[in-house]
């Protein structure tokens, strides 16, 4: 069974443009959950889907969104990119909502903001 | 402010010797996952907690949960140089949309 994949796994942007990022789930999952982790800020939930619905998000300003397909797969987007972007990005899966089910992660995005 | 606290935040033992990380959060929950993550690597979930009095072993890893205490610990049993790695509680806060809140991890180096 496939694990998560995550594309691309490496990015360099520029202050002010967007990115999108990409997460596939393993098949038959129908969560998925992004999560940022930076070495100042530490790892920190950014949301959670669950068959197309965003059910939750973290503390973060609306230039961060995402969404869901009717695949499972989930994408992120960062509009207007600042500095503090550059980090390591997460994403995991699992099979209902995450509170219940254990969580398989992906290898990660790393981006860079120049 | 809701904060989630691990303690020690860095630890070196020898192997075959046991310890335990502690993880301690200030507001109320009654679930709570630990996570391994490896130098350059993603992470690995390892326990979910769901429930006061929770206990959850893997090999030489057991994971308890107080919520009555607002703690969790993780203990290793005659650790192996195998299991140097950051470990990372996290607290699932109910009914709050950032859901979600990390430790700042403890870094474990089992020397051989």
């Amino acid at each position: 069974k496939a694990g998560v994949t995550q594309t691309p796994r490496y990015l360099i942007k520029t202050r002010g443009q967007q990115v999108t990022l990409s997460c596939s789930p393993i098949s038959g999952h129908r969560s998925v959950s992004w999560y940022q982790q930076t070495p100042g800020q530490g790892l920190q939930f950014l949301f959670e889907y669950f068959s197309e619905t965003q059910r939750n998000k973290g503390n973060f300003p609306g230039r961060f969104s995402g969404r869901q397909f009717s695949n499972s797969r989930s994408e992120m987007n960062v509009s207007t990119l600042e500095l503090g972007d550059s980090a390591l990005y997460l994403c995991a899966s699992s099979s209902g909502p995450l509170e219940y089910n254990e969580q398989f992660f992906g290898p990660g995005t790393r981006l860079t903001v120049l | 402010e809701l904060k989630v606290e691990q303690n020690p935040l860095f630890l070196s033992m020898q192997e075959g010797k046991n310890y335990t990380i502690y993880c301690n959060y200030s507001t109320t929950s009654d679930r709570l996952y630990w996570y391994r993550q490896d130098p350059g690597k993603s992470l690995e979930s390892l326990f979910v907690l769901l429930s006061n009095g929770a206990v959850k072993q893997e090999g030489r890893l057991m994971a308890s949960l107080d919520t009555k205490a607002r703690l969790s610990t993780l203990h290793i049993t005659a650790a192996v140089h195998d299991l140097s790695a950051t470990y990372f509680c996290a607290v699932d806060i109910m009914n709050r949309d950032d859901k979600i809140i990390f430790g700042k991890g403890t870094r474990l180096h089992i020397l051989p």
